[in-house]
């Protein structure tokens, strides 16, 4: 069975554009999250889709978002970039949800200049 | 806000050796815990839960956590560690209180297991 996959890998964009990131989920798995890992922050959630309906989020600003699709591949975008943004992006997939295992991709990782 | 806390954000230990890495989370009416391990350039794996039940888990990698709710705390413990156990470890908690239908899962800043030939 395939894992979690990310693309891309590694990203680099400008303070003010949009970027958009794409996780696929294990085949089954309909419940996908997504978090985002810094040196100062650490591990942060961001949200958790599960059929194509945002079940919870995080404590992020509206400048990012996501979708689920009917495959239950997921996008996150994230709008007017900031420096603070740069991060690893971790998607994470599950059957049902956080009580069960997650299983983690790779990461985006995004460099804000 | 809820909160969970690794006390060590390093642990150096000797090969063979046991290791306990601590965390605390803030108290819940009912709470989930996780750990999980990030090996260097990987994404994350999970090596443990605990949702109900026995307060002892254990996990992969011989790796074992013990629920202790009166003291709010979900150690993470391994007898005799190996090299190849360098990494970095996340406890997680989520749960009622920590937001949203099913919980804003929370991690801990992590703690870095260097295992020392």
């Amino acid at each position: 069975k395939a894992g979690v996959t990310q693309t891309p890998r590694y990203l680099i964009k400008t303070r003010g554009q949009q970027v958009t990131l794409s996780c696929s989920p294990i085949s089954g798995h309909r419940s996908v999250s997504w978090y985002q890992q810094t040196p100062g922050q650490g591990l942060q959630f961001l949200f958790e889709y599960f059929s194509e309906t945002q079940r919870n989020k995080g404590n992020f600003p509206g400048r990012f978002s996501g979708r689920q699709f009917s495959n239950s591949r997921s996008e996150m975008n994230v709008s007017t970039l900031e420096l603070g943004d740069s991060a690893l992006y971790l998607c994470a997939s599950s059957l049902r949800g956080f009580e069960e295992t997650q299983y983690f991709g790779p990461g985006t990782r995004l460099l804000v200049l | 806000a809820q909160s969970v806390t690794q006390l060590d954000s390093q642990v150096p230990v000797f090969e063979e050796a046991p290791v306990e890495l601590r965390c605390n989370y803030s108290s819940s009416v009912s709470v989930y815990l996780f750990w999980y391990v990030q090996y260097p350039n990987q994404g994350l794996q999970l090596l443990l839960k605990y949702l109900s039940g026995s307060t002892l888990v254990k996990g992969i990698n011989g790796f074992e956590a013990e629920f202790n709710k009166s003291q709010t705390s979900f150690h993470l413990r391994k007898p005799s560690v190996h090299i190849s156990d360098t990494a970095e470890y996340f406890c997680a908690a989520t749960g009622v209180g920590y937001g949203g239908s099913q919980g804003n899962l929370i991690f801990g800043k992590g703690t870095k297991l260097s295992v020392k030939p």
